[in-house]
């Protein structure tokens, strides 16, 4: 079983509409998740960083973490043509030594179609 | 300007050929890493440097060599290119203090390996 899954897609959804993106995760030490968007030819951006379980909000995207289940969540709301790009889901453990390491999932490509 | 840019954006070389892919930083970070990415596997580490002196193997160092020249650059070498190290090539950047682990990329190095 791989670290971290994330359904590659691709998934294509109209513009407004409400986006899910999920990854799951098999390691219980990861405690900082992130999602990193990263356009055609470009490197990944950092897009939403959470600490444990829980939602964070920033604008119309909005994390969530649910640590019991391993499986966390990005959400987009009212969808647009640019966040046309492949998401990655990102975690790390919590230690002094290790927290540098982070353990990516393989990205889901999202395309919004006007 | 941006914060993290690697050297060259692109490359094809030919089997046997050594080469070095460049990156530079101006975030003050200390910590620098070498991923690849590949279509279906994801982004995967081959060596991380916590500062000028320390140099660490990552997943996947075989076949490649770095240095970390000065706190802003940090080198990745093919000692002896073959085919299946084409791959597009990321740096990133990261602070040790703050408490987020978040990792800056760069634009990426595209290499073809013939």
């Amino acid at each position: 079983q791989k670290e971290v899954e994330q359904d590659p897609g691709p998934l294509s959804v109209p513009e407004g509409a409400i986006v899910s993106l999920n990854c799951t995760y098999s390691n219980s030490a990861f405690q900082y998740f992130m999602w990193y968007r990263q356009y055609s030819r470009k490197g990944p951006e950092l897009l939403m960083y959470t600490y444990s379980s829980g939602n964070k909000e920033d604008g119309r995207f909005t994390a969530q973490v649910d640590k019991s289940s391993k499986y966390i969540s990005l959400f987009i709301r009212d969808s647009q043509p640019s966040d046309s790009a492949t998401y990655l889901c990102a975690m790390s453990p919590y230690s002094g030594a290790g927290s540098y390491q982070l353990t990516f999932g393989k990205g889901t490509k999202l395309s919004v179609i006007p | 300007d941006a914060d993290v840019t690697q050297t060259p954006r692109n490359r094809i070389t030919k089997t046997g050929k050594r080469i070095m892919l460049e990156c530079s930083q101006t975030k003050g970070h200390d910590r620098m890493y070498w991923y690849r990415q590949d279509p279906g596997l994801g982004l995967r580490l081959i060596y991380y440097s916590f500062d000028v002196k320390d140099i660490n193997k990552g997943e996947i160092s075989d076949g490649y060599s770095v240095s970390r020249q000065a706190q802003a650059k940090f080198s990745l070498s093919l000692e002896s290119a073959i085919p299946n190290q084409t791959a597009l090539y990321f740096c990133a950047t990261s602070a040790s203090t703050g408490g987020e682990e978040t990792q800056y990329f760069g634009p990426g190095t595209r290499l073809l390996v013939l």
